[in-house]
């Protein structure tokens, strides 16, 4: 079964850090790329970042370019999430979403994680 | 402002047919970037319901479909249920912007 786990959502002081991590399973995780998608109270889904397979190649929201790194270690089947100089309009849930399709124009997200949450507030 | 437009609410009784548009531009839909629809059910992870403008993962009813023409797409449920009732959103590429989009998403109410 294919399975995506976030973790690492908290409350954290505007101008922070922090890490999300998402554990993959069931299926072989350098074949494909992956995304973040962020939900913000009572708000609609928005990209936030993706990286590709095994290449490293990386896209981000405007609202995010800057403070945000995404990246993954294949060896762990393991997506992250570096989010730095959090704003409290970065509150939102998380989600990692595992991509299909051969090229930009056609990927969706096929498969998607719980969701963690994060709470920017002083 | 979404680079999608979706309708914010639409509503239909138990076995009627509804449908929920999606409307793009020129460097998304418009320019050969397929539509997908997902759907989240109340206090749930997103689903994807139609991929590739109209094509339905394995255990999605066929009571859900999925086209698309020049700068928009369109979802189509048909059959209304109860259980249909949740948050749909459209999703595609834009070349202009090198990002994935999402509508702003539709609340479908079953009455």
């Amino acid at each position: 079964e294919v399975r995506l786990l976030e973790s690492g959502g908290d409350l954290v002081q505007p101008g922070g850090s922090l890490r999300l991590s998402c554990a993959a399973s069931g299926f072989t995780f350098n074949y494909f790329a992956m995304s973040w998608v962020r939900q913000a109270p009572g708000k609609g889904l928005e990209w936030v970042s993706r990286v590709a397979g095994s290449s490293g190649n990386t896209d981000y929201a405007d609202t995010v370019k800057g403070r945000f790194t995404v990246s993954r270690d294949n060896s762990k089947n393991t997506l992250y999430l570096e989010m730095n100089s959090l704003r409290t309009e970065d509150t939102a849930v998380y989600y990692c979403a595992k991509m299909r399709g051969a090229t930009r124009e056609v990927w969706y997200m096929d498969v998607w994680g719980k969701g963690t949450t994060v709470t920017v507030s002083s | 402002q979404s680079v999608l437009t979706q309708p914010p609410s639409v509503s239909g009784a138990p076995g009627q047919r509804v449908t929920i548009s999606c409307t793009g531009g020129s460097s998304n839909i418009g320019a050969n970037s397929d539509v997908h629809w997902y759907q989240q059910l109340p206090g749930t992870a997103p689903k994807v319901l139609i991929y590739g403008n109209n094509n339905r993962p394995s255990g999605v009813p066929d009571r859900f479909s999925g086209s698309k023409s020049g700068t928009s797409g369109s979802l189509a449920i048909t059959g209304l249920q109860a259980e249909d009732e949740a948050d749909y959103y459209c999703q595609s590429y834009d070349s202009s912007l090198s990002q994935w989009v999402f509508g702003g998403g539709t609340k479908l109410t079953v009455l």
